[in-house]
């Protein structure tokens, strides 16, 4: 469904705890990006790649970390540093590194601190 | 950096009427600007997309209008329908240098709500 897959769709995690968020797209594209949304504030990016083994932090990205090791893999890790995680994170993958062709969306990760 | 302004946050229409949704944009050197729809629960998917050297598109009931000097953008949908009930995001993107390059910024948002 659309090439790329979130998961897992509902996370749970208690304070104190890292988590990992999985994406992975199958479209062969170059660029990936982390965005956060929550009530009222859009979509807010975390970090973006726009090529293997590189990537920069975007407006929000105190309390998250992410790798790219291969170009289809964009994992997300929640920190407990990030002090607000509670939100739903969506991850989106471009064929265009420069931003300018249609970002495709996975389904979603919504992410409670218990 | 970038910075996308939305308005309005919620708009509530008569189904048939028409609905605008206006951005405006901060950096004059971004070049690209997509409008995604999302309903409830799912993902946001592209409903048309414009680039700067064209100041207006259209797609069947959906237009996008572009005024590069007032750096602001607009979503028009004529003869709403229920089904067009969802929100929708626009979005500019930057060019230059740094680690601004290729980097798409999403306003706030807009919760649109169709009445039959």
């Amino acid at each position: 469904d659309g090439g790329i897959t979130q998961s897992p769709k509902y996370l749970f995690r208690k304070e104190g705890q890292n988590v990992t968020l999985s994406c992975e797209q199958n479209l062969n594209h170059d660029a990936m990006y982390w965005y956060r949304q929550d009530p009222g504030q859009g979509l807010r990016l975390i970090y973006y790649s726009q090529i293997v083994n590189d990537f920069q932090k975007g407006d929000i990205a105190e309390g998250y970390s992410v790798s790219r090791e291969k170009k289809e893999s964009f994992p997300l890790t929640v920190t407990s540093a990030q002090k607000n995680p509670t939100a739903f994170y969506l991850c989106a993958s471009s064929p265009s590194t420069q931003g300018t062709t249609e970002a495709f969306f996975g389904q979603g990760t919504r992410l409670t601190v218990v | 950096g970038e910075n996308v302004e939305q308005h309005p946050s919620t708009l509530s229409v008569q189904e048939g009427d028409s609905a605008v949704i206006k951005c405006t944009y901060s950096d004059s050197a971004s070049n690209y600007f997509p409008w995604y729809k999302q309903e409830l629960g799912k993902r946001p998917q592209l409903i048309i997309d414009i680039r700067s050297n064209v100041g207006e598109k259209k797609d069947q009931r959906i237009a996008v209008t572009l005024n590069k000097t007032a750096k602001h953008f607009s979503l028009h949908i004529t003869e709403t329908q229920p089904e067009d009930s969802a929100v929708y995001f626009c979005a500019a993107t930057p060019r230059g240098g740094g680690t601004s390059y290729g980097k798409l910024t999403f306003g706030q948002g807009t919760i649109l709500t169709v009445h039959p």
